[in-house]
Formats: C-alpha cells, structure tokens, sequence
C-alpha cells in the first residue's frame, strides 16, 4: 500500500526481546512483498522477501509472516538488539511490464523500532 | 566499497534557487530510480531510468527533472525549490533480470530550503 499519514507507528521493545512489525497491504493481486530496514541518515537496506505462495520465511533473526486472507503481512524480530532500532517498511514491488521481473517499489507506511538496552 | 555514491549529503539552497543532485553507481545496473522521503514518511518513488527510457511518476511535479548522462551517473534537478521540497532525496538502482531485483540505495541528499 501507499504511505498515508505524516507520524509512523512506533514499537519501543528491551533488548533481547522479541519485536513483530505489522502492515497491511490493499492490492489483493499483490504477489510478492518486501521488509526494508532504514537506519537513521540512510538508505533503505533489503531484509527479507515473500512470496505469495508462502505463509511464512525465515532469515537470521527474522521471520515474514503473510496473510493472503486479511492482506496482511509481519515481520519478526527475534532477540532485538539495539542495532535493530531502525524504521522499517514493507514493499510491493511492481511487475514489470512484462511480466518477468519486478522493480518499482511502493513502500508501506513504515515502523520506527526503538530497542532500549 | 561504496556502490551507490549520492552528492552532497547536504544541500541548502534558496527558494526558487534551481538546485542538482547527483547520484552515480558503481554496480552497473542499468536501472536508477530517484525517490523522495519526507520527514516520518516513505519513500515516493518520482521517477526511473530503465537505461536511457525515462519513466516519470503521475504525480511527480513538473518541477523535478532528471538526467541520466550514462549508465553511473543520474542526476536530479529541482528548477524552482519550494519550502515543501525540502525532504532527503534517495537514489537507488537495480539490474533488469528474471525475477525479482534487489534495489540498492544510496545514503540520500537531505535537501534543506530556506
């Protein structure tokens, strides 16, 4: 979905923790979804991805659950540490016209995690 | 090694006063992508090079061009900067393949207008 609203979500966790981030997506024909993590002063950093043929993925640490049924899709935190403390954003990359690949992203509202030592 | 280089990482300028932004890559990916980001906001894609085809958001205003002289370098130019213009500006490129492609992004130019 489209970033709307000028204040993000935020999520304050101690650390070791464990953190889950929420979004929501609109496009029911959406078909593959992105977790990006930005830390202050710089760009967005690729986490994780999924497929909408999947529930769920797992990575180091993290985890992206999907929802298909709500349009829904999380991502999970496992033992935040502070270098977690970031914004983070889902993404619905675009096909492209061809159907074969994917670039233009449209990124989801965004998460300011904060993690307390 | 730094793969996607944006200057400056700070820019003032005036109001009105026409401004550039630059933004080159070492991965030579054949897709640039410009994108602005508000303060607590997302970032906004305004437009993409797939080479040498510009591709312009709808709602970009008209006052944000672009230049993609060659496959490292694209540029960003703000004709008349207004006080709303003032965001962190976020370059990012990624190859055409099969698939998904990873987007690499740049640290950003935070654009201040005074």
């Amino acid at each position: 979905g489209e970033s709307v609203g000028l204040h993000l979500p935020t999520l304050s966790v101690q650390e070791g923790d464990n953190s889950i981030i929420n979004c929501a997506y609109s496009n029911s024909a959406s078909d593959y979804f992105i977790w990006y993590k930005q830390e202050s002063g710089k760009g967005p950093q690729f986490i994780i991805d999924i497929r909408s043929n999947m529930d769920k993925r797992q990575g180091q640490r993290v985890t992206v659950l999907l929802n298909k049924t709500v349009k829904h899709l999380s991502l999970q935190i496992a033992a935040t540490q502070p270098g977690d403390s970031a914004v983070y954003f889902c993404a619905d990359p675009v096909p492209n016209a061809g159907g074969t690949s994917y670039g233009k992203l449209t990124f989801g509202q965004g998460t300011i995690l904060t993690v307390h030592p | 090694d730094a793969m996607v280089i944006q200057n400056p990482r700070y820019q003032v300028t005036q109001f009105g006063k026409p401004v550039t932004l630059s933004c080159s890559q070492t991965l030579n990916h054949n897709v640039m992508y410009w994108y602005q980001q508000k303060s607590s906001q997302a970032p906004k894609l305004l437009f993409h090079y797939y080479d040498k085809d510009f591709n312009n958001e709808a709602d970009t205003p008209d006052n944000f061009q672009s230049r993609r002289p060659n496959t490292s370098f694209c540029f960003l130019d703000i004709r008349s900067p207004g006080l709303g213009d003032a965001a962190m500006y976020l370059c990012a490129t990624s190859s055409l393949s099969v698939g998904y492609n990873e987007q690499f992004f740049g640290p950003g130019t935070r654009l201040t207008v005074l």
